[in-house]
């Protein structure tokens, strides 16, 4: 069945970086578009960054433009966000999610999640 | 952006009930929407997409419509598995923007 498998959350300084693993299976990974979204504290959904199944086309929210890079490896099934110069208003839980065949904005796979945490 | 507005933000209701969601958008859609069940420590699932089709495997209580800006999500019997937050999303236009949440609680 398709999985989708994040890692690389945690506890992290203002100003510090991270980098986000997704590591897919169940499906054909070279096939699909993949974003990230993410969910502050009891807060509502975000998309933040997109990367297009062809590799063509790399998109990104405008408050994270700049300091977040998103990529894949489909020789890995895998999907990435480095995240650099992080904020306090970064902390969430950040999801890796598949878009769809008819449109990419149809998220129909979500990870379960990574949390990341921005706190001096 | 397109900014999507959800109401109410919290719809209390019994089991055997019918609720029904609201959804605006700031601009048209052409029917470009989805709706997303979450429950508490979750990800979100799809649950409807092109504002009417539902999702692979969602049960057929659920059901979407609308057009244009105004959409509507309705359980036409609502199951005690289906108390969580609702969300709705638009996909007419990058970046994709989501509604804040509808909180189905008893």
């Amino acid at each position: 069945q398709v999985q989708l498998v994040e890692s690389g959350g945690g506890l992290v300084k203002p100003g510090g970086s991270l980098r986000l693993s997704c590591v897919a299976s169940g499906f054909t990974f070279s096939d699909y578009s993949m974003s990230w979204i993410r969910q502050a504290p009891g807060k509502g959904l975000e998309w933040i960054s997109y990367f297009s199944s062809t590799g063509n086309n790399v998109y990104y929210v405008d408050s994270v433009k700049g300091r977040f890079t998103i990529s894949r490896d489909n020789a890995k099934d895998s999907l990435y966000l480095q995240m650099n110069s992080l904020r306090v208003e970064d902390t969430a839980v950040y999801y890796c999610v598949r878009g769809g065949m008819i449109a990419d904005g149809i998220f129909g796979r979500w990870g379960q999640g990574t949390l990341v945490t921005v706190s001096s | 952006d397109i900014v999507m507005t959800q109401s109410p933000a919290t719809l209390s209701v019994s089991p055997g009930e019918r609720p029904t969601l609201s959804c605006r958008a700031s601009q048209s859609l052409s029917g470009n929407l989805a709706w997303y069940q979450q429950k508490p420590g979750q990800a979100p699932r799809l649950l409807i997409y092109g504002a009417s089709t539902r999702a692979t495997g969602i049960p057929a209580r659920f059901s979407g419509s609308g057009s244009g800006t105004e959409f509507t999500l309705t359980i036409s019997s609502l199951q005690s598995e289906d108390f969580a937050v609702y969300f709705c999303q638009q996909y007419n236009k990058w970046p994709p923007t989501f509604g804040q949440g509808t909180k189905v609680e008893i």
